[in-house]
């Protein structure tokens, strides 16, 4: 299963972007890149997901680079409900399972 | 909008009795999965159910656990023995046919052995 590594913690003032990396050196042609949160112990909550393009929703944009080795979630305007742990997963095609690690934890700061 | 939903919301149990943890999935969804989450640790893949079947296990679930799904909403995970180390929080998720890949995660029952 392909690794991903992102940074423990990061902080963001309110109103700002969020920007959160991950990296994923051995990702395959055939796996995609999700991104979930938790938020203090609540379940994981799903935000996005790519391939190889771009991908933006009501939530965030994924930025995918073009060598696929690593990805960036936006969150463009940060508030404080967006304080939570931010997961970069990848899932292997013949699996539905979710290997979670341990994230990112994001504090927005007003 | 649609949410998964788990009862109940805590469990406190003696060691060596069963438990049953209940979920309604979204109703539309035929994916349906088990996660824990043991306090200040990962959240681990438990079980994943399909067609009346279980589709995938991790090594976690052995034979003390086992799941259901009863009747056309309920989704239950039984744990037949518990031990101390199965004090977690236990998260339901379901998706759907078309975006099986998007798991929705219902808010997690928190079992506690004692």
């Amino acid at each position: 299963d392909a690794k991903t590594t992102q940074p423990p913690s990061m902080d963001c003032a309110e109103g700002r972007a969020a920007n959160l990396p991950c990296n994923h050196s051995t990702i395959s042609g055939n796996e995609y890149v999700y991104w979930y949160r938790q938020i203090h112990s609540q379940g994981p909550q799903y935000i996005i997901h790519g391939l190889k393009n771009n991908e933006t929703n009501e939530m965030a944009s994924l930025i995918i680079t073009e060598d696929r080795k690593s990805s960036t979630l936006i969150l463009p305007h940060a508030t404080l409900r967006d304080t939570a742990v931010y997961y970069c997963i990848v899932r292997p095609y013949n699996t539905d399972k979710l290997i979670f690690g341990t994230g990112t934890r994001l504090q927005v700061f007003p | 909008e649609p949410e998964v939903t788990q009862t109940p919301s805590h469990q406190v149990t003696q060691m060596g009795q069963e438990v049953i943890l209940r979920c309604v999935p979204i109703s539309n969804h035929l994916y349906f999965y088990w996660y824990r989450q043991i306090l200040g640790q990962k959240v681990e893949f438990l079980v994943s159910f399909y067609n009346n079947e279980i589709s995938e296990k991790s090594e976690i679930f052995d034979d003390q656990f086992s799941v259901e799904r009863p009747d056309g909403s309920n989704f239950t995970l039984k744990i037949r023995s518990t031990k101390l180390e199965d004090s977690a929080m236990y998260f339901c998720a379901s998706s759907a046919e078309e975006s099986k890949e998007t798991q929705y995660f219902g808010p997690g029952t928190r079992l506690l052995v004692l």
